[in-house]
């Protein structure tokens, strides 16, 4: 049983460049969610998706995007980098209903210089 | 809004010692759920348990136990005999139910790193 796959695992990026992350779920989820934790804390809601389209969204600009494609699998896309994007991302999936438990990838670490 | 506090930034201690990590939380939905994740050094945060607001009944599993209680606010999470292989940060987080726009949205803690050496 896959569990969910984060790619690519270090990207190192300047300021203004933009940068793709990937994600596939875990099988058999077809939500997917994306955070940011930057350094010494807690994991930080960007959005997600489920059906393809973006269900939640959180206290993020616009430069944060995303994607779902039809097999589940998710991108999320930041535009005009800045130095506080550096953090690492997650990917979760889940189940679509409510407040199921999300499991999580093991992160894209990514540093913006 | 909701909101997760871990007061305890780190916790030290010996092989084979209980450790007891607090989370409180802040939420105004009747129907919620509350998780703690383990998230060691590779940084994948791994779910450890999860609980949902109507059930109080504090249970054990293996070396983890967790103690909610509704009237204070808090959900706390207790490894017992705790080895070296659970060094790692320990995070609470809290997810609504019934506003619908909150689900899905994780609130995560800031997170307790615990150290145990041998």
């Amino acid at each position: 049983d896959a569990g969910v796959t984060q790619s690519p695992t270090h990207l190192i990026k300047t300021r203004g460049q933009q940068v793709t992350l990937r994600c596939s779920p875990k099988s058999g989820h077809d939500t997917v969610s994306w955070y940011q934790q930057a350094l010494g804390q807690g994991p930080q809601f960007i959005f997600q998706y489920y059906e393809e389209e973006e269900r939640q969204r959180g206290n993020f600009p616009d430069r944060f995007s995303g994607h779902q494609f039809p097999n589940y699998s998710s991108e999320l896309n930041v535009n005009a980098l800045l130095l506080g994007d550096s953090a690492l991302y997650l990917c979760a999936s889940s189940y679509p209903q409510g407040p199921e438990t999300q499991y999580f990838g093991p992160g894209t670490r990514l540093l913006v210089l | 809004a909701q909101k997760v506090t871990q007061a305890q930034t780190e916790i030290s201690v010996v092989e084979k010692e209980d450790v007891t990590l607090d989370c409180v939380y802040e939420t105004r939905d009747t129907t919620y759920y509350l998780f703690w994740y383990k998230q060691p050094p590779s940084g994948e945060l791994v779910f450890l348990i999860r609980r949902n607001s109507f059930d109080e009944q504090n249970e054990i599993s293996g070396r983890y136990s967790w103690n909610f209680q509704k009237s204070t606010s808090s959900f706390n999470f207790t490894i017992t005999a705790s080895q070296v292989v659970d060094s790692a940060v320990y995070f609470c987080a809290l997810s609504e139910f019934m506003t619908t726009d909150s689900w899905g949205k994780f609130q995560f803690g800031a997170g307790t790193q615990v150290v145990v050496t041998p």
